[in-house]
């Protein structure tokens, strides 16, 4: 089973700042790698996929790099609608998540 | 506009069996593969089981493998998660998500709460 590590678990940080999140994965998953941002009592929501590519409706402040073995998503400059939880997602081979990293005000 | 709607979450003793429902709309919902993913309380997100869009491929996660089966009636548009043999470590809240095993999720369903206790 392939494995994902996200770090940080918990990220502070202010409105304005660059944010990175890195994601690793145990064996190369080229480019099958999703973002995705969830809100307190709802359902994620997806940022990026294949590594790189913004979903429709997505601020371009957000993008994602990366392939193989390890990704990274940038928030250009962070918005208090960003406030959140971010996970990566593999899905190479079925489908794994990260363990989140929680992004919070400084 | 794409909407899934998850259904039949509750209480449920150790043991006891449950089955989930997920009604969708809004997309050609027998082209596309589906999957459940729950998430505990406080804790992330599990992939649980995908569906291909005929039915006829599934996939499931070890932690629940043999006990729960994921199946969909693609004439009613909805996306099934029958679970047996319950456990306290299934509690979690249900998603169902467009897009199968090998996909990324782009749509999300509300969620339906499984609480597995005595």
């Amino acid at each position: 089973d392939i494995q994902m590590t996200q770090s940080p678990s918990t990220l502070s940080a202010s409105v304005g700042d660059r944010v990175t999140i890195t994601c690793r994965a145990s064996q190369s998953i080229n480019s099958w790698l999703a973002w995705y941002q969830q809100k307190p009592g709802k359902a994620p929501k997806l940022l990026i996929y294949k590594a790189s590519t913004l979903e429709s409706g997505v601020p371009s402040r957000f993008s994602g790099s990366g392939s193989g073995t390890e990704f990274t998503l940038t928030i250009s400059s962070l918005q208090p609608d960003d406030f959140a939880t971010y996970y990566c997602q593999q899905y190479n081979s079925f489908s794994t998540f990260g363990g989140g990293t929680q992004v919070e005000i400084k | 506009e794409v909407q899934m709607v998850e259904s039949g979450g509750g209480l449920v003793q150790p043991g006891g069996s449950l089955r989930l429902s997920c009604a969708a709309s809004g997309f050609m919902f027998s082209v596309y593969a589906m999957s459940w993913v729950r998430q505990a309380p406080g804790k992330g997100l599990e992939w649980v089981s995908a569906i291909s869009g005929s039915g006829d491929t599934t996939y499931y996660a070890d932690s629940v493998k043999g006990r729960f089966t994921i199946s969909r009636d693609n004439s009613k548009n909805t996306l099934y998660l029958q679970m047996n043999s319950l456990r306290a470590e299934d509690t979690a809240v249900y998603f169902c998500a467009k897009g199968g095993g090998g996909d990324q999720f782009d749509n999300w369903g509300q969620g339906t709460l499984v609480t597995v206790s005595s």
